[in-house]
């Protein structure tokens, strides 16, 4: 079936240093969105991208889709302690009425050493 | 409300029990979503509602579970006859309306623990 693919599975770093995660389909992406899932929480919605080539910024969060909308990364720059948690990536596939639906990629966590 | 709040927050129960586990959305969505997330993965969708009806239930594993959401607010989702491999974190979820646009928003899960 449909599905996002996330890598890495895991990132380590230390505290300071950037991080970037991936998202890639093999079919072409209507709208991407991004969420963060804190330790024991839950998922928190970051951002939604929808246009070819889009770039969004959040403070040190920099978000894109893919020119061919068949991939997303999100990139934080200078990372903190506050920055752990699970980054996950979603879809919408389908269209017309079934476009509400969210698939989810596996999520790739993120630990930052102090 | 300030979010979509779920009770309870955990749940114990033997294998064979009926469960059932309650959804409140945000004041006003008129779309209701269930998703059950397992250790190490991504939500996976269950159901959705728009309005009182399932618009899809499609996720649904089986006939054991079913959620109900009679007035077009609140909403339970209703496990029979539990099984071990029914234990994972169930998610609920609401936006404004059940389109491309809409962000979701997750409450913060049920833990249901089959033992």
């Amino acid at each position: 079936g449909q599905q996002v693919m996330q890598i890495p599975q895991y990132q380590h770093v230390q505290e300071g240093e950037d991080f970037t995660t991936y998202c890639n389909s093999s079919t072409t992406l209507s709208n991407i969105q991004w969420y963060k899932q804190r330790p024991g929480g839950h998922p928190v919605f970051l951002i939604q991208l929808v246009k070819s080539g889009e770039v969004k910024k959040q403070k040190r969060l920099t978000f894109q889709f893919g020119e061919a909308k068949k991939n997303s990364s999100l990139h934080i720059t200078a990372t903190q302690t506050t920055d752990v948690g699970t980054y996950f990536c979603s879809s919408r596939f389908g269209g017309g009425g079934s476009n509400y639906k969210l698939t989810f990629g596996k999520g790739t966590l993120l630990t930052v050493n102090p | 409300g300030a979010g979509v709040s779920q009770t309870p927050s955990n749940k114990v129960t033997e294998k064979g029990k009926y469960v059932e586990l309650r959804c409140d959305p945000i004041s006003g969505h008129t779309a209701l979503y269930w998703y059950r997330q397992s250790l190490g993965q991504g939500p996976e969708f269950l159901i959705y509602f728009q309005g009182t009806g399932a618009a899809d239930d499609s996720g649904l594993p089986n006939d054991r579970f079913f959620a109900v959401r009679p007035e077009g607010s609140v909403s339970t989702l209703k496990i029979q006859r539990t099984e071990r491999g029914d234990s994972a974190v169930y998610l609920c979820a609401s936006s404004l309306f059940g389109t491309t646009a809409n962000t979701q928003y997750f409450g913060p899960g049920t833990r249901l623990t089959v033992l």
